[in-house]
């Protein structure tokens, strides 16, 4: 069964930085054919993808936040971690992480419950 | 940057109509086209993938059709559980993009 669940700190003042763990089962994070994406939702909002990491620790960042994001993962913890430097207000929002698999086009197939995170002082 | 735009973004229907939704991508993306179902306060479910692949589970009344840059999403007969934002999302190139959403609401 494959699982996905976000956790992290539910409020961050503005200046700081965010720092969300995602912990997966059911898959492994150096299976080739899979990868996680971080993406997130502020209140109304559509999705905005984030961040993604591959098996091979290749990564990808949306463009006009990329000075601010690093993913990293930890395969043996089965963990993906995102960090967001100089969160702002306009940062909060609902931070998923979902899972990509190449028997799906890339598509993400499983996705975490999602972690509310509000900026403010 | 490939932008996705989604048409309309908002309708209202009633159990039993048909709707579709349009997802149109500025460049090509083949047919790396995935359509989501998010309910409030819930993930975003994966439907279709690769612009007609039905996932499994998903009820057939569901459809997906296109490629290159013009996709549709075909509701064929409304249920109850169908009132819902629909986004579409290329993953044919990073950084991945969605579109804005469509809900679709109860008449």
């Amino acid at each position: 069964q494959v699982t996905l669940k976000e956790s992290g700190p539910v409020l961050v003042k503005p200046t700081e930085t965010l720092t969300l763990t995602c912990t997966v089962s059911g898959f492994s994070l150096s299976n080739v054919r899979m990868g996680v994406s971080w993406i997130r939702q502020p209140p109304g909002k559509a999705l905005e993808w984030l961040a993604h990491i591959f098996s091979n620790d290749e990564k990808a960042y949306r463009t006009n936040v990329k000075s601010r994001l690093t993913i990293s993962k930890d395969t043996s913890k089965s963990q993906v971690v995102l960090t967001m430097t100089n969160m702002d207000p306009v940062d909060t929002g609902t931070y998923y992480c979902a899972r990509s698999s190449q028997g799906q086009w890339q598509a993400y197939d499983y996705w975490g419950q999602g972690a509310p995170v509000s900026v403010s002082s | 940057d490939i932008q996705m735009t989604q048409s309309p973004s908002s309708l209202s229907a009633s159990v039993g109509d048909g709707v579709t939704i349009t997802c149109r991508a500025s460049q090509s993306v083949s047919t790396y086209l995935n359509w989501y179902q998010q309910k409030p306060g819930k993930a975003p479910k994966l439907l279709i993938s690769a612009a007609s692949n039905l996932q499994s589970g998903v009820p057939s009344r569901f459809s997906g059709s296109g490629a290159g840059t013009d996709f549709t999403l075909t509701i064929s007969s409304l249920q109850p559980e169908d009132f819902a934002t629909y986004y579409c999302q290329q993953s044919n190139s990073f950084p991945r993009t969605f579109g804005q959403g469509t809900k679709v609401e109860i008449k």
